[in-house]
C-alpha cells in the first residue's frame, strides 16, 4: 500500500514565525488531506487537495502529484496553531486513507 | 450540533471485556469510517461503511466489528479486550463514499486496565 512520510518530525517556533511541512508519498494519489490535531485531540480537516493550491486565511497548501508531494505553509505563525499537522492520503478506488505520523508544532509566546 | 458526534467521551474497562463505541455522523453524510490512534500505531483506518453497507475494510481485527443503522449512526464494538486495545477510537463522515474531506468526531478514548 501507499507510504505517507511527513517532514520534519518536530518543529518548535517563536510567534509570528513562517514555516513549511512537508508530506511525501510513494504512489500516485487521488485524494490528500491535511489535519490539526489540537492538544485536546480534535482532529481539524484543514485541506482536501489531491493536487494544485488553496489557501486558507494564514494557511495554505501546495500537492505537486506529478513529484509525489504536498506542502503545508504556515504564515505568522500563533500559539493556537500549536498541535500535530498530519497529511493523509490514498489511492484511486480507495478509501483507505493512510495517515503519515506527523509534524509536532510547538510555538512559543 | 451538525458535526459528528461520538459517545462516550472515555471509557475504562478490564481485559476481556466487550464495549460498544457509538457515532452519529453529521447531517447528510451517508459515510462512516473509523479509526484508531495509538501512540505505537498512529492513526490507522479500521472500516468504513456506506449508507449502511460495509464499504472498505482496514487493520481491524477479528474481535472487533460495526455497523451502520437505517439512521446512518453507526456502532464500533471491540470484545475480549487487551491491554493493548487501549486507543483514541475516532469515527468521521463525509458526504461521498471517497474518503473526500473526512470531518472527524471528538473521539472515544479507551482505556483497558
Amino acid at each position: 500500500g501507499i507510504q505517507v512520510e511527513q517532514s520534519p518530525p518536530d518543529l518548535i517556533l517563536q510567534e509570528g514565525a513562517n514555516s513549511t511541512l512537508r508530506c511525501n508519498f510513494s504512489d500516485s494519489v487521488n485524494n490528500l488531506q491535511w489535519f490539526h490535531q489540537n492538544p485536546w485531540g480534535q482532529l481539524i480537516n484543514l485541506f482536501y487537495i489531491p493536487s494544485g493550491t488553496k489557501q486558507n486565511g494564514r494557511l495554505s497548501a501546495t500537492t505537486v502529484a506529478t513529484e509525489r508531494y504536498s506542502l503545508l505553509y504556515i504564515s505568522s505563525s500563533q500559539t493556537t496553531d500549536s498541535g500535530v499537522y498530519f497529511c493523509a492520503a490514498s489511492q484511486g478506488g480507495s478509501e483507505k486513507l493512510v495517515f503519515g505520523k506527523g509534524t509536532k508544532l510547538t510555538v512559543n509566546p | 450540533d451538525s458535526g459528528v458526534t461520538q459517545t462516550p467521551k472515555h471509557l475504562i474497562t478490564a481485559t476481556g471485556q466487550r464495549v460498544t463505541l457509538r457515532c452519529s455522523p453529521r447531517s447528510g453524510d451517508l459515510s462512516v469510517y473509523w479509526y484508531q490512534q495509538s501512540l505505537d500505531q498512529g492513526l490507522q483506518f479500521l472500516i468504513q461503511y456506506y449508507n449502511g453497507e460495509e464499504r472498505a475494510k482496514g487493520n481491524i481485527l477479528e474481535r472487533f466489528s460495526a455497523q451502520q443503522f437505517p439512521d446512518l449512526h453507526s456502532e464500533l464494538n471491540l470484545s475480549s479486550l487487551e491491554l493493548g486495545d487501549s486507543a483514541l477510537y475516532f469515527c468521521a463522515s463525509s458526504v461521498s463514499g471517497g474518503a473526500e474531506k473526512l470531518l472527524f468526531g471528538s473521539g472515544t478514548q479507551l482505556s483497558v486496565l
